[in-house]
This record gives C-alpha cells, sequence and structure tokens, in this order.
C-alpha cells in the first residue's frame, strides 16, 4: 500500500507570512493527491485535487505543486482562518485511498 | 447543495455491532463512488471503506475487513456500514464521503464509542 508521509507536524507561521507544507508518497501517485483542511470539530474540507486544482470556492492564496512522490501546499499571506490542520491524500483510482498524518499550522 | 449526513454512532462495548447511516441528497447518489473515512480523537484521518456506484465493487482497510461491511441503498440514497466485533481501537469519528476525484464532499460525522 502507498504511505503517505507529511513535514512538518507542526509549522508555526505569523499571519501574514507564507507557509509550504510537504508531503512525500512511498511510490509513485503521477499527480493524484489531495490536500484537505480541517479546523476543530469540524469536517474536512477539500482545498486542492489533482496536486494542482483548487476545489471550488478555495482562495487562490492556496496552490499545489508536484508529481510522483514530491507535493507542496503552500499558503501565501496566512489570514487568521487558515490556521488548522492540512492532510494530504493519494486519490487514485482505486483504493486504499490513504492520508499523511496531517501538518498542524499554528499562529506564531 | 450536496448533503451528507451521518447517523447511528453511539456507545457500545468491546465485541459489539452498530450500523451507520449516510443519508445523501443534492445529487444523484447512484452516480458516485462513496467512502467511510475515521478518525479517533486527536489523530488523523484512516480511509476505511468504498464502494463503488452500483455496488460491485467494494474494498477496505486492514484494520476493519472481515468485521466491517459497506453497503448502499440507491433507491433510498443511503450509504451504511456494519460494525461488527468492534474494539477500543474503532473508537473514533466517522464521515461518508462522496469521491468525484478526491474526496469533494464529507458529512459532520458520527461519533462511535467502544468502551465497557
Amino acid at each position: 500500500d502507498i504511505v503517505m508521509t507529511q513535514s512538518p507536524a507542526t509549522l508555526s507561521v505569523s499571519p501574514g507570512d507564507g507557509a509550504t507544507l510537504s508531503c512525500r508518497a512511498s511510490q509513485s501517485v503521477g499527480s493524484n493527491v489531495a490536500w484537505y483542511q480541517q479546523k476543530p470539530g469540524q469536517a474536512p474540507r477539500l482545498l486542492i485535487y489533482g496536486a494542482s486544482t483548487r476545489a471550488t470556492g478555495i482562495p487562490a492564496r492556496f496552490s499545489g505543486s508536484g508529481s510522483g512522490t514530491e507535493f507542496t501546499l503552500t499558503i501565501s499571506s496566512l489570514q487568521s482562518e487558515d490556521f488548522a490542520v492540512y492532510f494530504c491524500q493519494h486519490h487514485n483510482n482505486w483504493p486504499p485511498y490513504s492520508f499523511g498524518q496531517g501538518t498542524k499550522l499554528d499562529i506564531k | 447543495e450536496v448533503q451528507l449526513a451521518e447517523s447511528g454512532g453511539g456507545l457500545v462495548q468491546p465485541g459489539g455491532s452498530l450500523r451507520l447511516s449516510c443519508a445523501a441528497s443534492g445529487f444523484t447518489f447512484s452516480s458516485y463512488e462513496m467512502n467511510w473515512v475515521r478518525q479517533a480523537p486527536g489523530k488523523g484521518l484512516e480511509w476505511v471503506s468504498y464502494i463503488t456506484s452500483s455496488g460491485t465493487s467494494i474494498d477496505y482497510a486492514d484494520s476493519v475487513k472481515g468485521r466491517f461491511t459497506i453497503s448502499r441503498d440507491n433507491a433510498k440514497n443511503s450509504l451504511f456500514l456494519q460494525m461488527n466485533g468492534l474494539r477500543a481501537e474503532d473508537t473514533a469519528i466517522y464521515y461518508c464521503a462522496r469521491r468525484v476525484g478526491a474526496f469533494d464532499d464529507w458529512g459532520q460525522g458520527t461519533l462511535v464509542t467502544v468502551s465497557s
């Protein structure tokens, strides 16, 4: 099974600054990676799919890149509502659809 | 608007059973693959099971294989997860999710607590 590994576990950033979150797949997944945001007490929300396509309604300050085994989620000019936990996931056309362990983005 | 609403969670003793339901609305349920994902308290997301739109293909995470059964009723726009032989480590919020490419839409989840 494909293992998704995220780094760092926690990232402390000041509002207005940018943040870069990483995700590595144990084998190539092409561009089939998604990113989700989860706030306390809420369900995850899809941000990015296909490694770089923003989901409907997602602000342009969120961008994704990468292919193969290395992927990045970049958030430019962090807003207060962006401080949350972020998960990557590979979404090949067959399961298991494994998730990374998450990166907590908190306020510095 | 796509809506997914889970129900059926609760407190159950180890070895017990529960049946979770997910009521879908706002889209053509019979056209989409559906999944269950769980999240233990304070932990990350774990994919649990999937079922194709017609129900002809099903798969499970190794951690639940042989104990959980996914099913759907397309006439009633509903997804189910029958959970038998529950263990303490199955304690989690269980979400149903619709997969288009990635998991585009999620319910709010239902809490399952396995404890004596």
